[in-house]
């Protein structure tokens, strides 16, 4: 059974780096890809983009100056780095199986304030 | 980057109704389009795929429709454990934008 579990910190600062890594079990992350979603409290989901094992990466143009995503196959592992964040990058993180977004992650909140 | 235009953004039905959501899309996306389902506190979770596929597990009660701009969602016989927000998602090339939601309540 795969399974995908978020973690990081809980707050960062404003103007600082907010940075995730999603650790998967159950399955080899060589043969998706993996995508980051995050969800404002009372918002909608807003992709943030995907990730594949190779390296081949894609991002939401919204974010692309800020962010980047990486992954690890010796720790079975995708991270999230996302620059100068704002109280706007306050939010549920999450990350998932893509394409189909079958498999999710539970969410890892995370606030931005000093 | 194509829109994806969900509607209605809430609607209230009683047990027992059938309840209709659509999405649509700015641009053609052939059937490159999945419907999800997140109640309070959870993450979501994936109903149907390639606009018409249920996920295993999911309630033969969900059905999806539509090909290129314009999709459905219907859940039939609504039951009060189907309250939830549903999002639609196109997953054709990136950005794998999402639709922004649809509360569903009961009377």
């Amino acid at each position: 059974q795969v399974q995908l579990q978020e973690s990081g910190p809980g707050l960062v600062k404003p103007s600082e780096t907010l940075s995730l890594t999603c650790t998967v079990s159950g399955d080899s992350i060589s043969s998706y890809f993996w995508s980051w979603i995050r969800q404002p409290a009372g918002k909608g989901l807003e992709w943030i983009g995907r990730v594949l094992a190779g390296g081949t990466t894609n991002y939401n143009p919204s974010l692309k100056s800020r962010v980047s995503m990486s992954v690890d196959t010796s720790k079975n592992q995708i991270s999230l780095s996302l620059r100068s964040v704002t109280s706007a990058d306050t939010a549920v993180y999450y990350c998932a199986r893509a394409p189909l977004a079958d498999i999710w992650g539970q969410g890892t909140l995370v606030a931005v304030s000093s | 980057d194509i829109q994806m235009t969900q509607s209605p953004s809430s609607l209230s039905a009683s047990v027992g109704d059938t309840v209709t959501i659509t999405c649509r899309a700015s641009q053609g996306i052939s059937n490159y389009l999945a419907w999800f389902q997140q109640k309070p506190g959870k993450a979501p979770r994936l109903l149907i795929y390639a606009a018409s596929t249920l996920q295993s597990g999911v309630p033969s009660r969900f059905s999806g429709s539509g090909s290129g701009t314009d999709f459905t969602l219907t859940i039939s016989n609504l039951q009060p454990e189907d309250v939830a927000t549903y999002s639609c998602q196109k997953y054709n090339s990136a950005p794998h934008t999402f639709g922004r939601g649809t509360k569903v309540e009961i009377k």
